[in-house]
């Protein structure tokens, strides 16, 4: 069974940094395009980037040169690295399965950051 | 980047009704779509993907159709579980995009 354990969010002041991590477990994690995607309250759904190794990721244009997603294959673990937040990064967000045309077909269970003075 | 548009927004019905959400890109996307339905608190759940194929353990009272720029999810009889929002989300290239939702409500 696909699993996807988010962790690592919180309240976090402007212009702070958090750490997100994403547990992968239930399928060949090593090399596969992993996404994260982010929801703010009430709000719909905003891919955020992409990663399939150190050399292959890409951002949306929101979070380029903030955001830095990148990954550990001998733990199974994704990670976002979220610096210079703004009160708009407020949202869930998610850790998927999937880039590019390969579509997300596994989801966490999200973890919320909160980005407020 | 590519803009994907829902209609309606909401959409009010009733048990046991067909019920249609209608999708649009802004250009052509083949048939890299996917729909998704999202329960309050839950992740987005899988229903279609490639346009038109069910998602394993979806029930088949979901349908997809449609290819370039214009999509429709169908639900031939609507139970009270699906009672969610549903949302369309292109893959066609790196820059995911989504719709921005319809939610069905009980009527």
């Amino acid at each position: 069974e696909v699993q996807l354990v988010e962790s690592g969010g919180g309240l976090v002041k402007p212009g702070g940094s958090l750490r997100l991590s994403c547990a992968a477990s239930g399928f060949t994690f090593n090399n596969a395009w992993m996404s994260w995607v982010r929801q703010a309250p009430g709000k719909g759904l905003e891919w955020v980037g992409r990663i399939k190794s150190k050399t292959e990721t890409d951002y949306a244009a929101p979070v380029k040169g903030r955001f830095t997603i990148s990954r550990d294959d001998s733990r199974n673990t994704l990670y976002l690295q979220m610096n210079s937040l703004k009160t708009e990064d407020t949202a869930l967000y998610y850790c998927t399965t999937g880039g590019g045309t390969y579509f997300p077909d596994y989801w966490g269970q999200g973890t919320l950051v909160i980005v407020s003075s | 980047d590519i803009q994907m548009t829902q209609s309606p927004s909401t959409l009010s019905a009733s048990v046991e009704d067909r019920v249609t959400i209608t999708c649009r890109a802004s250009q052509s996307i083949s048939t890299w779509l996917a729909w998704y339905q999202q329960k309050p608190g839950k992740a987005p759940k899988l229903l279609i993907y490639k346009a038109s194929s069910l998602q394993s353990g979806v029930p088949s009272r979901f349908s997809g159709s449609g290819s370039g720029t214009e999509f429709t999810l169908t639900i031939s009889s609507l139970q009270p579980d699906d009672f969610a929002t549903y949302y369309c989300q292109q893959y066609s290239n790196y820059l995911w995009t989504f719709g921005q939702g319809t939610k069905v409500e009980i009527k």
